[in-house]
């Protein structure tokens, strides 16, 4: 059975990057035509999606995001990454790797992972 | 406009039925989705593609879509059922996803 496991620094101080990396183990990476996603929720929010990436390296961006953001993988290690510039206080919030059907017009998250708090001190 | 709009909150007595609905103009031209999101849990797919349930998904989950508005329905509402609730789709030229902001159902 497929899983996915967010790993990564629970604290990022303002300015600094944001490093996480989404684990996926029970298959491969590589084996679907599924893309790999990234999704936050600040605490008492809602769902804000960052970005997705096909495991060829192909990429999608949410636009509000998208200066700040880089999403790459690495098939090798099953592993899929999150890289976010220039953190502040609102980029604080609880962070989703999934995996993201995209294609013959779907766009939809069907497997996520647990989550991983994200801390941004003042 | 990709926004996707949701009433903050919804309430039934246990056996009635919720009706939760998401409007946004890109969804006629999109599916939507629907995750149920229980406190300290990440989100679970219950609808995608308007009105399917995925695997596992009790049959009392249903979706369905009229124009710019979408709509889930869950028939005899558990105590169980509480929760919030995010509709999903994508922008009119599918170039990004977007959520709604989240549909608290109460069970009383």
């Amino acid at each position: 059975q497929l899983q996915l496991q967010e790993s990564g620094p629970g604290l990022v101080k303002p300015s600094e990057t944001l490093s996480l990396t989404c684990s996926v183990s029970g298959g491969s990476i590589s084996s679907s035509d599924d893309y790999w996603g990234w999704i936050r929720q600040t605490p008492g929010e809602g769902l804000e999606w960052i970005g997705s990436v096909f495991y060829s390296g192909g990429t999608y961006y949410n636009p509000s995001l998208k200066s700040r953001v880089t999403i790459s993988v690495d098939t090798s290690k099953n592993q899929f990454s999150l890289r976010l510039t220039s953190v502040a206080a609102a980029d604080a919030a609880v962070y989703y790797c999934a995996r993201h059907v995209l294609g013959g017009g779907y766009w939809y998250f069907d497997l996520w992972g647990r989550g991983t708090l994200v801390t941004v001190p003042s | 406009s990709s926004e996707l709009t949701q009433p903050p909150s919804v309430s039934v007595s246990p056996g009635q039925t919720a009706r939760i609905t998401c409007s946004g103009d890109a969804l006629p031209q999109q599916y939507a989705y629907w995750y149920r999101q229980r406190p300290g849990q990440a989100p679970l797919l219950v609808i995608y593609n308007d009105s399917k349930r995925p695997s596992g998904i009790p049959e009392r989950f249903s979706g369905s879509s009229s124009g710019t508005t979408v709509t889930l329905t869950i028939t005899g509402v558990r105590a169980e059922d509480e929760a919030d609730y995010y509709c999903q789709s994508a922008d009119s030229s599918s170039t990004y996803a977007v959520f709604g902001g989240g549909t608290k159902l109460t069970v009383l």
